[in-house]
């Protein structure tokens, strides 16, 4: 099945960038998305990338696909602290059949 | 944008009693919906996913007569623990995917339950 990596930790400054990586096993995946949970909180979807795409751009936000190497990124341009959060990557395949998440990215904004 | 409520918020209970948590699609339909539960620190872990008019689908290793899904409509999906037991402690997190348009995903914002 489907095994999605991340890293579990990332600390930097306010002001700087963000940058949080994900890779993922299962070439078929179609789907592509980050997460963003605080403490006690549902899931919020920050955004999704198709697999036909490489790059998607949304405010502070860009996610870069490398569909060949199998990796997700996620940066965060002018981190504050309200990013503070546990970042989640999760792929799935076009028939939706299965949706994995990784473990999980807590990222610590210090000011 | 579309909006998954999820209720209750936080649950405590006493052992050997049964809990329910809905989860209601507010502005889309949903013919399906899925099931997580977290542990603390962990990533999410799916349980089931809900079928309106059919029964749900269990992964495995999960007790389908212990966690009761019911999807009854096109907006409402509701899990039930039964006779929960202190390790059935966890946050339980539901989503559903609009219509047609599985590229997004929504959550609900999940049930901390805690069984004494």
């Amino acid at each position: 099945g489907e095994d999605v990596e991340q890293s579990l930790f990332l600390s930097v400054r306010e002001g700087d960038s963000s940058v949080i990586n994900c890779t993922y096993t299962d070439s078929s995946s179609t789907y592509l998305y980050w997460y963003k949970q605080e403490p006690g909180a549902g899931l919020q979807l920050l955004t999704y990338i198709f697999s036909n795409m490489d790059m998607k751009q949304d405010q502070r936000l860009t996610v870069l696909l490398n569909k060949k190497d199998k990796h997700l990124s996620l940066r965060i341009a002018d981190t504050q602290t309200g990013d503070s959060a546990i970042y989640f990557c999760a792929a799935t395949d076009s028939g939706y059949s299965t949706l994995t998440f990784g473990k999980g990215t807590m990222l610590l904004v210090s000011p | 944008g579309a909006v998954v409520s999820q209720h209750p918020s936080r649950v405590i209970c006493k052992s050997g009693t049964s809990v329910k948590i809905e989860c209601r699609s507010l502005d889309f339909q949903a013919t399906t919906m899925f099931w997580y539960r977290q542990f603390p620190k962990q990533s999410l872990m799916l349980m089931a996913t809900s079928n309106e008019g059919s029964k749900a689908t269990y992964e495995q290793g999960v007790e389908k007569d212990k966690f009761l899904i019911n999807h009854a409509s096109l907006t409402l999906s509701t899990l039930t623990v039964t006779s929960a037991h202190p390790e059935d402690s966890s946050f339980y997190i539901c989503s559903a995917p609009p219509m047609g348009g599985y590229e997004k995903l929504f959550f609900g914002s999940g049930t901390q339950l805690s069984v004494l």
